[in-house]
């Protein structure tokens, strides 16, 4: 029982690099959304994807981009990492509105 | 747009006390509503949701919820808390026919003994 898989579960990277973070789930879940997590701000949504072939933005989008590869992945990408985006990036699914499942997590911080 | 608020940041409370954490939101359509539990250095896990029928929810671990419209509330609340719910607690709505959920800020839960 894996349910959400999220890797790396910790990234250094440096001002101006790029990376991607994958996610991959396998409750066969249709929507599948990617947060972020700062101290005293909660959760907020980047990109969610509703179905296979969508996406749409969240309440925090700019400076990353998302795929959603198929029903089982979907990937956030950072093009320009900034010190901004030093975070904790969570993965999550669910079947339409109902309960979210989680990932661990993945850290990233960017100097 | 939907919105979530959490007022307490932060609630202090002794072992065996009871605890109710705050959570109103604003939408202008119907949403179900979830309260997750984040353990230190983990991700988040549900402890109950609202999705239609009786207000009153019951969750894992002795919690409960209420679901106020007229309010726009869903308080959590526990009659005896223990050192081991000593976690930071979230509460999330999600429309009804959008596939998403939006969080609130959370409530750090911490337990003296």
């Amino acid at each position: 029982n894996a349910g959400v898989t999220q890797t790396p579960k910790f990234q250094v990277l440096k001002t101006g690099q790029s990376m991607t973070l994958q996610c991959a789930q396998d409750m066969n879940h249709n929507s599948m959304y990617w947060y972020r997590q700062d101290p005293g701000m909660g959760l907020r949504l980047i990109y969610y994807s509703a179905s296979e072939g969508t996406t749409d933005k969240g309440e925090v989008p700019n400076g990353y981009n998302v795929s959603r590869l198929n029903k089982r992945e979907f990937s956030l990408r950072l093009e320009s990492a900034a010190p901004s985006q030093t975070s904790v990036y969570f993965c999550a699914s669910s079947e339409a509105e109902r309960e979210a499942f989680f990932g661990q997590g993945t850290r990233l911080t960017v100097v | 747009a939907q919105s979530v608020t959490q007022l307490d940041s932060q609630v202090p409370v002794f072992e065996e006390a009871p605890v109710e954490l705050r959570c109103n939101y604003s939408s202008s359509v119907s949403v179900y509503l979830f309260w997750y539990v984040q353990y230190p250095n983990q991700g988040l896990q549900l402890l109950l949701k609202y999705l239609s029928g009786s207000t009153l929810v019951k969750g894992i671990n002795g919690f409960e919820a209420e679901f106020n419209k007229s309010q726009t509330s869903f308080h959590l609340r526990k009659p005896s808390v223990h050192i081991s719910d000593t976690a930071e607690y979230f509460c999330a709505v999600s429309p009804w026919g959008a596939s998403k959920i939006i969080f609130g800020s959370g409530t750090r839960l911490s337990i003296r003994p």
